[in-house]
């Protein structure tokens, strides 16, 4: 079984609609959870970064983390073209050299 | 603010040749540096990652190596590349001493022919 398992997609979705992108893991001693962003050809892009248990928002995203089921999602809110690429769940114990990466789930946001 | 630099950003190289792939950080002091290498459909894999000038740390036996000759520049060699090298090279920082998120440049692209 792998530390972080995440649903590989590919997602479409119609432009406005509201995205769910999840993560769960193994590991229960990660404290801290990431989200990136990959266009493609490009590297990755810091979107959401959260400690605690809870929601975080930032715009149209919100990150939610709940460790006691192991469980992580991104949500994306109305939806954009633009929004189309990879999005990567990462996480770690507290250091970055041990940090765990999803395999990514492919998101195409049709217009 | 801080901005990471990966070049070139794509290069084809025959089997045996050497290789060289240079990242700056600009902005910040005595970053962690670290090299991935991300293919098709699978997850990121930490191949280095240095906290300092000349201090390296492996994850990965493989055919590459890395060096950090100043305190922002992180370099990706090989003396001689196998096909299996072909893949997505990514340089990241984070703070050093801190919990900090992994910042990545726009990587290169290697394909070995």
């Amino acid at each position: 079984q792998k530390e972080v398992e995440q649903d590989p997609g590919p997602l479409s979705v119609p432009e406005g609609a509201i995205v769910s992108l999840n993560c769960t893991y193994s590991n229960s001693a990660f404290q801290y959870f990431m989200w990136y962003r990959q266009y493609s050809r490009k590297g990755p892009e810091l979107l959401m970064y959260t400690y605690s248990s809870g929601n975080k928002e930032d715009g149209r995203f919100t990150a939610q983390v709940d460790k006691s089921s192991k469980y992580i999602s991104l949500f994306i809110r109305d939806s954009q073209p633009s929004d189309s690429a990879t999005y990567l769940c990462a996480m770690e114990a507290g250091s970055a050299r041990q940090l765990t990466f999803g395999s990514g789930t492919q998101l195409t946001v049709l217009p | 603010s801080q901005t990471i630099h990966q070049w070139p950003a794509t290069l084809v190289q025959p089997v045996g040749s050497p290789l060289s792939l240079e990242c700056t950080v600009e902005g910040t002091s005595n970053p962690n540096l670290y090299w991935y290498r991300q293919a098709a459909g699978r997850g990121l894999q930490l191949l280095f990652y240095s906290v300092g000038i000349g201090q390296i740390s492996s994850e990965v036996p493989q055919n590459l190596s890395a060096s950090r000759p100043q305190d922002r520049q992180f370099i990706l060699s090989s003396k001689k590349l196998l096909l299996s090298d072909s893949g997505f090279y990514l340089c990241a920082w984070s703070v050093q001493g801190a919990v900090s998120p992994l910042h990545f440049g726009n990587g290169t692209r290697l394909t070995v022919t």
